[in-house]
């Protein structure tokens, strides 16, 4: 049972590059999510999935996507990376039950230039 | 709106208790958590109280809630340098009101230094 895991680990990209994050856990949770953590901050929610075939917005969804096609994957898409996504960027998923706590994954520290 | 605040730093000594505050202002927060960040790790879940509880022991852990005052406290017990790391409040905020899913909302998170 790896729990929650998160690759690639670091990335430096070039303005304008695309990549995508993967996320993936084996516990048979519903619900996933995507944050990101800046110096001095809390995380802060980016997109999150209730569930296979289902994404929503957080608090900061602007230029990222995501998709949920397996129940046990999240991916996180950069399009055109922006010196301000520079960032660590961590995924977490959970039951759906409100009592349920979120388990988080290791991060992938990003790096814009 | 939804605000969770800590303190930035807390230096203690080895052996010592430690004591990190937290406040938030969401009265409907139905769980608060503590989750502990080591270098270059994700976020480990440490403990979380109930919000009808108003004290949780788990080992060396105490957690105090102040429902009245929005006030959650971690006490560590005999700390020790494997203690050292960045500490995180959240609170969890009600599904019915964020759109279906259980909404954690962190502080900033305490740094807590442990020296000889």
């Amino acid at each position: 049972n790896a729990g929650v895991t998160q690759t690639p680990k670091f990335r430096v990209l070039k303005t304008g590059q695309s990549m995508t994050l993967l996320c993936a856990q084996d516990m048979n949770h519903e619900y996933m999510y995507w944050y990101r953590q800046d110096p001095g901050m809390g995380l802060r929610l980016i997109h999150y999935s209730v569930g296979e075939g289902t994404t929503a917005k957080g608090e900061v969804p602007d230029g990222y996507n995501v998709s949920r096609l397996k129940k046990q994957n999240f991916l996180l898409g950069l399009e055109s990376a922006a010196p301000s996504q520079t960032s660590v960027y961590f995924c977490a998923s959970s039951f759906a039950s409100e009592a349920d706590t979120q388990y988080f994954g290791p991060g992938t520290r990003l790096t814009v230039l | 709106g939804e605000d969770v605040e800590q303190s930035l730093f807390l230096s203690v000594r080895e052996g010592d208790s430690s004591v990190i505050n937290c406040t938030y202002t969401d009265s409907s927060s139905t769980y608060l958590y503590w989750y502990k960040q080591e270098p270059g790790a994700g976020l480990q879940l440490l403990t979380y109280i109930f919000s009808n509880m108003d004290m949780k022991q788990d080992q060396r852990l105490t957690v105090l809630l102040n429902k009245k005052d929005k006030h959650l406290s971690l006490r560590i017990a005999d700390t020790q340098t494997g203690d050292s790391a960045i500490y995180f409040c959240a609170e969890s905020y009600p599904s019915v009101f964020s759109g279906g899913y259980n909404k954690l909302i962190f502080g900033a998170g305490t740094r807590l230094a442990v020296h000889p």
